[in-house]
């Protein structure tokens, strides 16, 4: 049962860089978020998506951009790192019989320096 | 809008002490509740939830109760395990259509032997 997959674990970025982190589901879930995790902050939610083809944003989007273009699929792209990027970023998806119910992946911990 | 407050960590006990994280909530309509439970280097779990009014929600050990008019969903446990050291996160869902969860800043417990 793979559930929620990350990748990478670690990125060390530059800043200015660009990079994709890759989330994928293979339980058929709808809906699939971003958020991301920084001390004393508790998780905050970048963007979201309730179905292929359709995209949102959450509550700090500035930075990111998201599409779905598979029910499978959901990537995060930072188009110019910056450190305030700096953080531990988590894709979870939520099946449609128990929406708000969440299913997390292990986290990909991003550094930019 | 919606937000969760939880009690400030980090909370160290004794292996077989009794815990009590509080959490209380603001939001419109009926939220349903949730506690999350993260493990060092693990992403989110879902550790139990309460969907309406005086639901008790649990699960290894872990109880809350959903309470309407002191809008609060405290998280207890009778007696601790060293492996029950974690991040624990109070979350909401305002219900409906609506997939988003707000989470809480997170809780640090160490169980120490």
């Amino acid at each position: 049962n793979a559930g929620v997959t990350q990748t990478p674990k670690f990125q060390v970025l530059k800043t200015g860089q660009s990079m994709t982190l890759q989330c994928a589901q293979d339980m058929n879930h709808e809906y699939m978020s971003w958020y991301r995790q920084d001390p004393g902050m508790g998780l905050r939610l970048i963007h979201y998506s309730v179905g292929a083809g359709i995209t949102d944003q959450g509550e700090v989007p500035n930075g990111y951009n998201v599409s779905r273009s598979t029910t499978e699929d959901f990537p995060l792209r930072l188009l110019s790192a910056a450190p305030s990027q700096t953080s531990v970023y988590f894709c979870a998806s939520s099946p449609p019989r128990d929406r708000a119910m969440a299913f997390f992946g292990q986290g990909t911990r991003l550094t930019v320096v | 809008g919606n937000s969760v407050t939880q009690m400030e960590g980090p909370v160290t006990l004794s292996e077989e002490a009794f815990l009590t994280i509080n959490c209380t909530y603001t939001a419109t309509g009926y939220p349903s509740l949730f506690w999350y439970v993260q493990y060092p280097g693990e992403g989110l779990q879902l550790l139990l939830k309460a969907t309406k009014a005086d639901d008790k929600g649990s699960n290894k050990g872990f109880e809350a109760t959903y309470r309407k008019e002191t809008t609060s969903f405290h998280l207890e446990k009778g007696s601790v395990q060293v492996s029950d050291s974690a991040v624990y996160f109070c979350a909401l869902n305002s219900g409906g259509s609506n997939y988003k969860l707000t989470f809480g800043k997170g809780t640090l417990l160490t169980v120490n032997p």
